[in-house]
């Protein structure tokens, strides 16, 4: 089965500097990835997604993410972090229907 | 086109109590996916259904836990004789079909269980 480890369990930038969250998957084929956040006590909100299209991916809240199949990496940059992107951010692959999600990223933004 | 929908958002159980966790899907949705969140972790597959049948219920305990999904009605997850291990949160998703490549899993915001 496909599966995702977060390299950072917590990042913190401060307001106005670029946010890296880092992750690599595990596959025998072509993956489909996504990044999802998830703000406190709220539900999960899909950032953007990869599914063999393009591999530079945009998403909502000036993020995206870059497929590199020879790293097997699915980083997420923002270049200028906003207080508000404070939350936890998953990545996230999927096997068939199920999605397997990784231990999360906390970020926190100082102002 | 309202979201997923879950209810209620909290629940309070006591041990040995029955816990009943229900998901409307996105409009013209008809699977349904049941995840559950322990604290500090990230969330791991339970149940996927679609109108009146179980597909795949591998990531669900064997016994005290159950899920349905009616021809009407919404899906509910039901945990019989809650235990402090069930506090979590569980959040139900929904997609319009799978076996598509574009095929997108949308959340609702979850029902958080605490278990006395």
């Amino acid at each position: 089965a496909q599966s995702v480890t977060q390299l950072d369990s917590h990042v913190s930038v401060s307001e106005g500097t670029p946010v890296l969250l880092r992750c690599n998957y595990s596959s025998s084929y072509s993956p489909s990835l996504f990044w999802y956040v998830q703000h406190p006590n709220k539900g999960l909100q899909l950032l953007l997604k990869y599914t063999s299209a393009a591999t530079l991916v945009k998403g909502i809240n000036g993020f995206e993410a870059e497929f590199k199949k020879s790293e097997t990496s699915f980083h997420l940059t923002k270049p200028s972090a906003h207080m508000s992107d404070a939350a936890e951010y998953f990545c996230v692959v999927r096997n068939d229907y199920k999605l397997s999600f990784g231990a999360g990223t906390t970020v926190t933004v100082r102002a | 086109n309202a979201g997923v929908m879950q209810n209620p958002r909290h629940l309070v159980r006591r041990r040995g109590q029955e816990a009943r966790l229900r998901c409307s899907p996105m409009k013209g949705h008809s699977h349904v996916y049941w995840y559950r969140q322990l604290p500090e972790e990230g969330l791991k597959f339970m149940v996927y259904l679609q109108k009146e049948n179980i597909i795949d219920e591998s990531g669900m305990p064997k016994e005290r836990f159950s899920a349905e999904f009616p021809k009407e009605g919404p899906s509910i997850l039901r945990i019989q004789q809650v235990v402090r291990g069930d506090s979590a949160a569980y959040f139900c998703a929904s997609s319009p079909k799978v076996g598509s490549i574009e095929e997108t899993q949308y959340f609702g915001p979850g029902t958080r269980l605490l278990v006395l």
